[in-house]
């Protein structure tokens, strides 16, 4: 069974440019969440989605990010314009309820850098 | 709100020395608890975890035990080879609601050869 996975694995771009991730969770997970760690720090939510509908975005930073998840399978994670503070590895989980103890299930993760 | 505090690293070991990682966490309720190991360049993998108050989780030679009772779950290890040189992460998920994921800060291990 193929996990969670992101793309690109790695982006480098200009200040002012847009970046899109995406995210391909594990089939049939209805939960899907972003997370990022920046310069180092902790890593730190950002929003949740149960299918296509947002739970939680109390994590996003600002309105330069943009989540969305349509049909409720892959996400994408926009961010524009990028500023060189989104510099960082932005990870993607999914998870379903009931299955494995809720475990929650980490991609490689896509890394950002903003130059 | 649910928080979890790790040691600040980063921890600098000599091969085969023992390791501890202290974790302590705040929530309501009963939280799964979980350790993550991030390699160099790598992504972030599950290393263990535990759903219950005295359960143990193992792995790869680490050991984490959830005691309710200090709200801890240290990561423990008897012999660090120069591989198990990462970031670890501690964490909680709620087991209601949302089901998200609090991470602590991370602890950087280096093990010399």
């Amino acid at each position: 069974e193929a996990g969670v996975t992101q793309f690109p694995s790695h982006s480098v771009i200009e200040k002012g440019q847009t970046v899109t991730l995406r995210c391909d969770p594990i089939s049939g997970h209805d939960n899907l969440y972003w997370y990022r760690r920046v310069m180092g720090k902790e890593i730190k939510f950002l929003l949740h989605f149960v299918k296509e509908s947002k739970q939680d975005e109390s994590g996003m930073p600002n309105n330069r990010f943009l989540a969305e998840r349509t049909g409720g399978t892959y996400s994408t994670l926009k961010v524009q314009p990028a500023e060189l503070e989104d510099s960082g590895v932005y990870f993607c989980a999914s998870s379903q309820v009931g299955v494995s103890g809720n475990t929650i299930y980490f991609g490689e993760g896509s890394w950002l850098t903003v130059v | 709100g649910d928080s979890v505090t790790q040691m600040e690293g980063p921890v600098t070991l000599s091969e085969e020395a023992f390791l501890t990682i202290n974790c302590t966490y705040t929530a309501t309720g009963y939280p799964s608890l979980f350790w993550y190991v991030q390699y160099p360049g790598e992504g972030l993998q599950l290393l263990l975890k535990a759903t219950k108050a005295d359960d143990k989780g193992s792995n790869k030679g680490f050991e984490a035990t959830y005691r309710k009772e200090t709200t801890s779950f240290h990561l423990e290890k008897g012999s660090v080879q120069v591989s198990d040189s990462a970031v670890y992460f501690c964490a909680l998920v709620r087991n209601t609601g949302g089901f998200k994921t609090i991470f602590g800060a991370g602890t950087r291990l280096f093990v010399k050869a």
